[in-house]
């Protein structure tokens, strides 16, 4: 069974610092995706990366996958209440010949003001 | 405004009364899958529908069913709900082919509570 570990669960800061979390596997995976879930919502997709060492950036989000395609990092500068949420990441492997996405079980993010 | 929907958003029922929660998307996508999150368990896939007249299960089938006679709705039917399924639940959506790229579209959940 392929599992995304994501690290920390809880992450709580002041805003203007900067943080990183993680995602790790020991599948290699075809890409992988990041979300941002607030309270009451729905995740909303925020990166996709695909290369191996590909790096993205969203504002102040550094997105990050693994050379060998098994871990991700997002890394956020300058945190900011707006970016309070549980961040997922998601993993796309193929089993039985279908791609299959799966997530991990979440970072929960809380910048205090 | 390119969406899915799912209603109803909360919803509180007793033990063994059927059920039928709606998903409907307007974006045309093929893919369309059903997912419940619940706390230490993150989300899990309950089933999935690659197009039209096609469902597989996921990795938590047992208790619901589903059906995709068109293209743009996905309802997930308990036919008799037990606490066990109390759960947020998700319907997400994305075109065929590109759920790597495009990723997943979600509604904005159902909060099911079964008593």
């Amino acid at each position: 069974t392929q599992l995304l570990e994501q690290s920390p669960q809880f992450l709580s800061i002041q805003e203007g610092e900067n943080l990183t979390v993680y995602c790790n596997s020991s599948s290699v995976f075809s890409s992988l995706q990041w979300y941002r879930q607030e309270p009451g919502e729905g995740p909303v997709l925020l990166v996709t990366v695909v290369t191996g060492g590909e790096v993205k950036k969203l504002k102040r989000l550094t997105f990050q996958f693994g050379d060998a395609r098994k871990d991700s990092s997002l890394h956020i500068t300058a945190a900011q209440p707006g970016d309070t949420g549980l961040y997922l990441c998601a993993g796309e492997v193929q089993v039985n010949r279908d791609d299959k996405i799966i997530f991990g079980k979440g970072t929960r993010l809380h910048i205090l003001p | 405004e390119a969406q899915v929907t799912q209603n109803p958003r909360y919803l509180i029922t007793v033990t063994g009364k059927k059920l039928t929660v709606t998903c409907s998307q307007n974006m045309n996508h093929e893919y369309m899958s059903w997912y419940r999150q619940d706390p230490g368990l993150g989300l899990r896939q309950i089933y999935y529908s690659m197009n039209v007249e096609v469902t597989d299960k996921g990795d938590v089938p047992e208790g619901y069913k589903v059906s995709r006679k068109e293209k743009r709705n996905f309802p997930l039917i308990l036919e008799s709900p037990s606490p066990n399924q109390t759960s947020l639940y998700f319907c997400a959506s994305s075109p065929a082919g590109e759920r790597a790229s495009y990723g997943y579209t979600f509604g904005s959940g159902t909060r099911l509570t079964v008593v």
